[in-house]
């Protein structure tokens, strides 16, 4: 039983360059998250989705832009890394509203 | 818009210690759930409170809800090595799935 796939694990940017985020569950979880993750900081919501189709911004989504085709998957995608995004990003999954989050392994991403 | 803070940010114990932590809002919660993370780990979801006064326990560790269900807290009795990381409380608004974390409160045993 997979749950919460995120890749890269790790990945090196340089300021400018684009990338993908992924994520993927394969517990047909209608809600999925992504959390970035920096010391002191906790768990900032970057943007989440309640279905296939339906994206909503979180706390901190400048910079990062989502979208979800399928139920599995929920891509982050950064357009134009900056330093600021160096972070460890954590994608999340959940069957419905007051049910636990389960979370993939994360992604260090560092910017340079 | 909505927040929780929780105290202490860092607490070091010697194994065998109790620890708590706390997790207020100002205003009122529909739900907490904790989390914990280990370090160099992803959060894995302990337990989620509802009730107002809501008591539940897992082992050495105790969750409370709030009578207002403004504050929760979390207590680990006798505290091992194995309970090193950082507990997060979270909570959503309503309906809204958005789930919203605290900062975190990072443990340390010192065997």
């Amino acid at each position: 039983n997979a749950g919460v796939t995120q890749t890269p694990k790790f990945q090196v940017l340089k300021t400018g360059q684009s990338m993908t985020l992924q994520c993927a569950q394969d517990m047909n979880h209608e809600y999925m998250s992504w959390y970035r993750q920096d010391p002191g900081m906790g768990l900032r919501l970057i943007h989440y989705s309640v279905g296939a189709g339906i994206t909503d911004q979180g706390e901190v989504p400048n910079g990062y832009n989502v979208s979800r085709s399928t139920t599995e998957d929920f891509p982050l995608r950064l357009l134009s890394a900056a330093p600021s995004q160096t972070s460890v990003y954590f994608c999340a999954s959940s069957p419905g509203v007051e049910t636990e989050a389960f979370f993939g392994q994360g992604t260090r991403l560092t910017v340079v | 818009g909505q927040q929780v803070m929780q105290i202490p940010q860092y607490q070091h114990v010697q194994e065998g210690e109790d620890f708590t932590t706390y997790c207020n809002s100002s205003t009122t919660l529909s739900n907490i759930q904790w989390y914990k993370q280990r370090p160099g780990g992803h959060p894995v979801f302990l337990i989620q409170l509802v009730k107002s006064g809501e008591v539940k326990k897992q082992k050495r560790l105790t969750f409370q809800f709030g009578e207002a269900k403004k504050n929760s807290s979390l207590h680990i009795t006798a505290t091992q090595t194995t309970d090193v990381g950082t507990y997060f409380c979270a909570f959503q608004g309503g309906s809204n799935y958005k789930l919203t974390f605290g900062k975190g409160t990072l443990l340390t045993v010192n065997p």
